[in-house]
This record gives C-alpha cells, structure tokens and sequence, in this order.
C-alpha cells in the first residue's frame, strides 16, 4: 500500500487537449509535491503545494498548475498538451516541507497522440 | 541550483555479487541525501537517507551508503545482491539553500541474475 493515491493510473489524450490527475495524500501528511519522469530519466521538479498555496516551483511553464484542498488532495493540470508531456506524472507527500523524505505514489502515465 | 550525477545507468549482476552505484551531487553547502529505490511495478520508496553524524548510514534490506563530504558523493553499496534486489535505483539531495526540494539523479537501473 503506498498510501499516497492517485488516479487516474493510465491517461490517453490528444495534442492541445487538457488533463486533471489527482493525488490523495498519506495520512498525517499536509505537503503535496508533484515530479514529472520520462522514459530513462530520475523524476523532475514540477511544484509544491501546501496550506492550499504553491509554494515552490520547478521549471515548468505556464500550462502546467495545481490545486490543493482543504484536505490536503492536489490535483495536477496541464494545458495544450504536447508529445513532450507524455511521461510519468508522480504525486509526492511529506509532513513537512523540510527535509523529511517523501513518500510517493504509483503515479499517472499520462501518453499524448 | 543542485545537481545530481548518477554514473552507472545499467548494472548487471549475478547472485551474491557486491553492489556499488555511485551517486555525485554539486552543491557547496549543507545537504541532506536519499537514496530511494522503485521495484518492478512499486511506487518509488526510501532505501536510506543520511542528515548528519555518521557518514555510514544503513538502510532497509542490508543496503548501506557513505557520505564523503570532500569528494559529494553518497554511494550505496551491498555486499551481497539478491535477485529482489532487481529495480531502479535514484540518488537524490535536498538542501536548506533549495528549500528542501530534492533533486534527483537519473536513477540506475540493476538487474541481478539468479
């Protein structure tokens, strides 16, 4: 059990469509981070939501933005997507945004025609 | 910004062979490091991490890594690998300066050979 949630675990879209994936975290966890990982790549900053607020972000643009509620979920939104967005989208969660390790997900394959 | 170098990106191995993977990291100050680990079909989960003190530091399922401040390297090591040992392997460091987000290596990738 990874204890962080998301779903859905396989997307199909096309190009210029847009798509929401979303995260439950674990239990006692208040920080939610979202990473990005290619095919043969180690996972990539996207951003970092806590309190309902982004906090940090990665080198993403524009069409890619977040939400977290008021129970701590985050859902993940990418606009006009690209062939390049086609990737592993992992939900990461902490009990803090210090140093503490993270715990992730089984992640989204998200594939864009 | 940091950065984390992961040298080897497919290690094969028989049963019972020692395991070494070498994690590189650049960032002049303090840091904190990871080494998580994500087996066939799992979520990617903690194999050990070091914060301070001993630079030995000990993980789940006998896997060990040394932090050598004056070469920023943190390598995991085994002495002796398992077929379920098989997965992705990633290095990652987070620092105060970066806020605490943690940077990741590219991951290597071990297969062990019964």
């Amino acid at each position: 059990d990874a204890g962080v949630t998301q779903s859905p675990t396989h997307l199909i879209k096309t190009r210029g469509q847009q798509v929401t994936l979303r995260c439950s975290p674990k239990s006692g966890h208040d920080t939610v981070s979202w990473y990005q990982q290619a095919l043969g790549q180690g996972p990539q900053f996207i951003f970092q939501y806590y309190e309902e607020e982004e906090r940090q972000r990665g080198n993403f643009p524009d069409r890619f933005s977040g939400h977290q509620f008021p129970n701590y979920s985050s859902e993940l939104n990418v606009n006009a997507l690209l062939l390049g967005d086609s990737a592993l989208y992992l939900c990461a969660s902490s009990p803090d945004r210090n140093r503490s390790p993270l715990h992730f997900g089984n992640g989204t394959r998200l594939t864009v025609t | 910004a940091q950065s984390v170098s992961q040298h080897n990106h497919h290690v094969i191995l028989s049963e019972a062979a020692s395991l070494e993977l070498g994690c590189n990291y650049s960032y002049g100050g303090t840091v904190n490091l990871f080494w998580y680990v994500q087996y066939p079909g799992q979520h990617l989960q903690l194999l050990l991490k070091y914060f301070s003190g001993d630079p030995l530091v000990k993980g789940i399922k006998g896997f060990e890594a040394e932090f050598i401040k004056s070469k920023f390297s943190f390598n995991l090591r085994k002495p002796s690998v398992q077929w379920s040992d098989t997965a992705e392997y990633f290095c990652a460091v987070n620092a105060p300066g970066g806020s605490y987000i943690p940077t990741f290596g590219r991951g290597t990738s071990l297969i062990v050979h019964p």
